[in-house]
């Protein structure tokens, strides 16, 4: 079975310059997470899809930060414009279903804001 | 609102030894408690899991984890360390009957394992 998958593995850019990851879920997965990983700390959870609906967006920072997920399987997380404290690596994870008590990780994107 | 606190950034074990990662929780209903563990630069990967049966659960790579109620711990051990459990240890709660059930999870503790 393959894992999650996510591009681009790294990804420098300049602040106010914008960004798009991309998150392939397990196959048949209903919810998709992205998750915001700083240096140091461990993973927030920014954004929770169940399908293409979104279930919680609470620590997304929207005046900067949108995800769609329109087709109910992959999924995309945009930041426009940058920040330096954006640099991060931002995880996309996925579970069989919104009750399920356990999310399979993809490898990530290391974002560097200069 | 649930949360967790492990203690120790940074624990470093020779191999051969007792590894010992502390975690502590705080949950106003009957937790789900978890342990991740990170390889660089990689994604999260489950180490066990604790879900109201057994209170002593077992894991892969020989980790293990007791439930302790009255002390709200979840501490992850393993008899004798290797050179490749070597990563980074994230010690994580969710309250899987709420309304808004998530994952929190700590600031991570960084294992090392001396030769």
């Amino acid at each position: 079975e393959a894992g999650v998958a996510q591009s681009p593995r790294y990804k420098i850019i300049e602040k106010r310059q914008s960004v798009a990851f991309w998150c392939n879920p397990i196959s048949g997965h209903a919810t998709l997470y992205w998750y915001q990983q700083i240096l140091g700390q461990g993973p927030k959870l920014l954004i929770q899809f169940q399908n293409n609906g979104v279930v919680d967006d609470s620590q997304l920072p929207k005046d900067r930060f949108s995800a769609e997920r329109l087709k109910g399987v992959d999924s995309t997380l945009k930041i426009q414009p940058a920040k330096l404290e954006d640099s991060a690596v931002y995880l996309c994870a996925s579970s069989s279903d919104r009750s399920s008590d356990e999310q399979f990780f993809g490898p990530g994107t290391r974002l560097t804001v200069l | 609102a649930q949360s967790v606190t492990q203690l120790g950034s940074h624990v470093s074990v020779s191999e051969g030894a007792l590894v010992l990662l502390r975690c502590n929780y705080s949950s106003s209903v009957p937790p789900y408690l978890f342990w991740y563990v990170q390889y660089p630069n990689q994604g999260l990967q489950l180490l066990l899991k604790y879900t109201s049966a057994a209170t002593l659960v077992k894991g892969i790579n020989g980790f293990e984890a007791e439930f302790k109620k009255s002390e709200t711990s979840f501490h992850l051990t393993k008899p004798s360390a290797h050179m490749s459990d070597a990563a980074e240890y994230f010690c994580a709660v969710s309250e899987p009957y709420s309304s808004a059930s998530k994952i929190i999870f700590g600031s991570g503790t960084r294992l090392s394992i001396r030769p």
